[in-house]
């Protein structure tokens, strides 16, 4: 149980496009879901929190503008990257959390290459 | 704000022994959870043990168990009969139990990579 999925798990797009990302709760409803960035040979960076219903929350140093979350379901929440750019390029990761459970359960993580 | 530190960045073990991997962290809630994740090459995060920081007994999950030191402010992390597949990043993470402002964010070390040689 407790499965997390993501897609795409890999995209390359073009400098000024917009990418969607989708991470889905497959087998449990997720109250809360969490973005993540990781560079290479580095820890998890929190990106946002998002609850199902409301407005995601944005850690300190992340753009709201540029990183739109939408959590509209209990299992479904996306992260669109608008306008990329190269420096955007990175491996983007969510989590799920089973309501006020502790655990987090994480999908396979997107890499994203902005050419 | 809490932190979580690994002072070893990189570990090595030989097939079939034990290694011990480290983890403090700093924080003035008396209530919270610790957890060990595996990153494999492919990049997936996967839970390896959860603590639960009122509990004194140490989680122990098959080969995996760990030392958890409260007044000192010390998880870390046993494997027992090392294998080749666990070879990986681990990364230790602090979730505060009272959500707060926080909304139960995981804060992970910089993590420690474990290579075992066959």
């Amino acid at each position: 149980g407790a499965v997390v999925s993501q897609h795409p798990s890999w995209v390359i797009c073009k400098s000024g496009t917009s990418v969607k990302i989708e991470c889905r709760s497959l087998d449990f409803q997720a109250t809360t879901m969490f973005w993540y960035r990781q560079f290479p040979k580095q820890s998890l960076m929190l990106m946002a929190t998002s609850n199902e219903g409301s407005k995601a929350t944005y850690e300190q140093g992340v753009e709201k503008d540029k990183f739109l979350i939408n959590h509209a379901s209990l299992t479904l929440s996306t992260l669109t990257v608008t306008s990329a750019h190269p420096e955007d390029s990175s491996f983007y990761i969510c989590s799920a959390s089973l309501g006020r459970d502790t655990t987090q359960y994480f999908g396979p993580g997107t890499r994203l290459l902005v050419l | 704000a809490q932190t979580v530190t690994q002072s070893q960045p990189e570990m090595s073990v030989q097939e079939a022994e034990t290694v011990t991997l480290s983890c403090t962290y700093d924080t003035s809630e008396s209530d919270y959870y610790l957890f060990w994740y595996k990153q494999p090459p492919s990049r997936q995060m996967i839970l390896v043990i959860r603590q639960e920081a009122y509990k004194q007994q140490n989680a122990t999950e098959n080969r995996f168990s760990v030392n958890f030191q409260k007044a000192a402010k010390s998880f870390s992390l046993k494997i027992s009969d090392s294998q080749l597949g666990d070879a990986a990043m681990y990364f230790c993470a602090y979730r505060s139990r009272n959500y707060g402002g926080s909304q139960g964010n995981l804060i992970f070390g910089k993590g420690t990579k474990l290579s075992v040689k066959p």
